[in-house]
């Protein structure tokens, strides 16, 4: 059975702070893994990976993924309260039909 | 583009009702599939759909069905509510399997 680990479960941290969020995983044929931000609603999507080491990166944010030790890490540089949200982190098997999530890190940034 | 769209956005049912939360998509997308989210439980798969005529099980099936008619629409039938499935649920669709699935915006069930 496919799991994923995500840490820590909340966090607090001042506007200005970086943070790293932490995901590992367990998947039969691993295929690839996402990252998703959720506000109040909708999960929205931030990255895909599928390459251990090579990072992708969207403004203040990137992710990167190591498949040997099974595990990615969500990077927010210079945090806005605006990041406040639950990250949830998702892996894919080989077969592409199914996403397995993560319970989600909540973050909390104040002023 | 209203991309995924989900009604009704708030329901409320009595123990042993029947219902069905509508899901529609208008970007042609083959990939589908159903969500609760609990809270500590992250979002569990109840159903999937790789194309119009084709559907799967997901993590927690039990007590939901699903059709997939057309390209554009997955509705998820609740047979008998039971109180545990009090819960959101979200739609989603992809162009490419589960990857980097569109999620719609979530109705919120409550089942006395």
């Amino acid at each position: 059975e496919d799991k994923v680990v995500q840490s820590p479960l909340s966090l607090v941290v001042h506007e200005g702070d970086t943070v790293t969020l932490n995901c590992s995983y367990e998947v039969t044929n691993f295929r690839s893994l996402l990252w998703y931000k959720q506000e109040k609603k909708a999960p929205t999507f931030l990255f895909m990976l599928t390459s251990s080491g090579i990072e992708k990166k969207s403004g203040r944010l990137s992710s990167i993924l190591d498949k040997k030790e099974l595990f990615s890490i969500l990077n927010i540089t210079a945090t806005q309260t605006g990041d406040s949200a639950v990250y949830l982190c998702a892996v894919l098997p080989g077969t592409a039909s199914k996403l397995t999530f993560g319970t989600g890190t909540r973050l909390q940034v104040t002023l | 583009n209203a991309g995924v769209t989900q009604t009704p956005k708030f329901q409320v049912l009595k123990t042993g009702q029947s219902m069905t939360l509508q899901c529609a998509q208008d970007m042609n997308h083959e990939y589908m599939s159903w969500y609760r989210q609990d809270p500590g439980m992250g979002l569990r798969l109840i159903h999937y759909s790789v194309g119009a005529g084709i559907t799967d099980q997901g993590e927690v099936p039990n007590g939901y069905n699903v059709s997939r008619s057309t390209t554009e629409d997955f509705p998820l039938r609740l047979l008998s509510a039971a109180p545990s499935q009090t819960s959101v649920y979200f739609c989603a669709s992809s162009s490419s399997g589960a990857n980097t699935q569109y999620f719609g915006p979530g109705t919120r069930l409550t089942v006395l």
